[in-house]
């Protein structure tokens, strides 16, 4: 499979727990990026990286929330002391920049859900 | 805050109809793609149309962009009962840096 990949597919915690989320991009993309989608909404940004570089972050990432990208390959999101609020499906897209245009293509998505 | 806004919210058809979703969005773009998502799953891409194309045509989509009034259109021809899934607009403002969602148009196709 070259698509997204994304592990796990559920992801169910106890409030305060640490949780932590893998993205594999597609192999030669070097932006890679995550959202989150709660019921009945579309994505809405989290964090953006160019190879390692995290050069944007939504003002949604809380100090609770880290993503890193160690060597510009897989990605992982970290979410400390969870809370109730953040059960949502986060998603991770990968993108090549051609031509002036980036297509970001999408994994299936870790769906958590925090008791 | 969410840029697209997709219309209408909800669609329901026959198997064979067509189907026509709107996107309206605020600023001005470098390209808009379309995405489908089957309940409970990951995004799935279906085209890209650049701000100097006004349509663009892969299997039974068609995609239009009017960058004058800042809106897309995405046009599924002879429904299938497959094709039941949320669509969504994505505007890329120009660096692909991130991608602005809509809210998305629930489409279900009646068999």
């Amino acid at each position: 499979d070259t698509g997204v990949s994304q592990d796990p597919r559920h992801k169910i915690t106890k409030r305060g727990q640490n949780v932590t989320f893998r993205c594999d991009p597609i192999s030669e993309h070097n932006r890679l990026y995550w959202y989150r989608q709660t019921l009945g909404q579309g994505p809405e940004f989290l964090t953006y990286f160019q190879n390692e570089a995290q050069l944007e972050k939504s003002r949604l990432l809380s100090d609770r929330f880290s993503a890193e990208r160690p060597k510009g390959s897989f990605s992982t999101l970290e979410i400390q002391r969870t809370e109730q609020g953040d059960s949502a499906m986060y998603l991770c897209a990968s993108s090549l920049r051609t031509g002036g245009n980036t297509e970001a293509f999408f994994g299936q998505g870790t769906r958590l859900t925090v008791v | 805050s969410q840029q697209g806004e997709e219309d209408p919210q909800a669609l329901s058809i026959q198997e064979g109809e067509n189907a026509t979703m709107n996107c309206s969005y605020k600023t001005s773009i470098n390209n808009l793609q379309w995405y489908r998502q089957n309940s409970g799953r990951g995004l799935v891409h279906l085209i890209l149309i650049r701000s100097n194309e006004r349509e663009k045509h892969s299997g039974r989509l068609r995609v239009t962009l009017d960058t004058s009034k800042k809106s897309s259109s995405l046009l599924i021809t002879a429904s299938r009962a497959a094709d039941t899934a949320s669509y969504f607009c994505a505007t890329d403002p120009g660096n692909g840096n991130q991608f602005y969602f809509g809210t998305g148009t629930s489409l279900t196709v009646i068999p």
